[in-house]
């Protein structure tokens, strides 16, 4: 079984949908939080970074951590055509150490 | 901002050619790591490395060695390289917290390799 499970996708969306991506984990040891978006042919590069539970807001985008549950939620409001990437949870036991990834799920969202 | 510079996007190979894949970052990080991405299967990690000269393991270390000669330069090594070993391979560097707290992940563009 692996660490860390993200729901698969695709997803596609209207423009202005929220959109809900959510990850799994099993290891407890897990207390950095971190959502990467995608863009074709590109690098990941960081959407949000979260430290042990709790919510964190940026602009659209909400990051929830429940470490209770061992589950991780990225929350986008009023989704744009531009917000159509892959999306990648992951995690990490110290802070700048090595990540743990979800398999990413990948969003359309249309105009 | 950081910028991770892979020296190439894309590359073929033969199979048994050795393969270098070089990487490059320019804001002084200790830490640097290679991983491999897949479809359905993610990001997986190679090797990392904390500091010039040391190299550790990740998850899926087979098949591949690595050489950290330079704080800046991380090189991932393909031995003999096989069919399997194509993939997007994905280097990163991470240093201390940045204004925000946070220490994320710095991802090059990748490096496309197919063996053929």
């Amino acid at each position: 079984q692996k660490e860390v499970e993200q729901d698969p996708g695709p997803l596609s969306v209207p423009e202005g949908a929220i959109v809900s991506l959510n990850c799994t984990y099993s290891n407890s040891a897990f207390q950095y939080f971190m959502w990467y978006r995608q863009y074709s042919r590109k690098g990941p590069e960081l959407l949000m970074y979260t430290y042990s539970s709790g919510n964190k807001e940026d602009g659209r985008f909400t990051a929830q951590v429940d470490k209770s549950s061992k589950y991780i939620s990225l929350f986008i409001r009023d989704s744009q055509p531009s917000d159509s990437a892959t999306y990648l949870c992951a995690m990490s036991v110290t802070n700048a150490g090595k990540s743990t990834f979800g398999d990413g799920t990948t969003l359309t969202v249309k105009p | 901002d950081v910028k991770v510079t892979q020296s190439s996007r894309y590359l073929v190979k033969r199979t048994g050619e050795k393969v270098f894949l070089e990487c490059v970052q320019d804001m002084d990080h200790e830490n640097m790591f290679w991983y491999r991405q897949d479809p359905g299967l993610g990001l997986r990690l190679i090797y990392f490395s904390y500091d010039v000269k040391m190299k550790e393991k990740g998850d899926i270390p087979e098949g591949y060695s690595v050489s950290r000669e330079k704080k800046e330069r991380f090189s991932l090594i393909l031995e003999s390289a096989s069919t399997n070993q194509t993939s997007m391979y994905l280097c990163a560097s991470v240093g201390d917290r940045d204004r925000l707290g946070n220490s994320p992940l710095h991802f090059g563009n990748g490096t496309r390799l197919t063996v053929t």
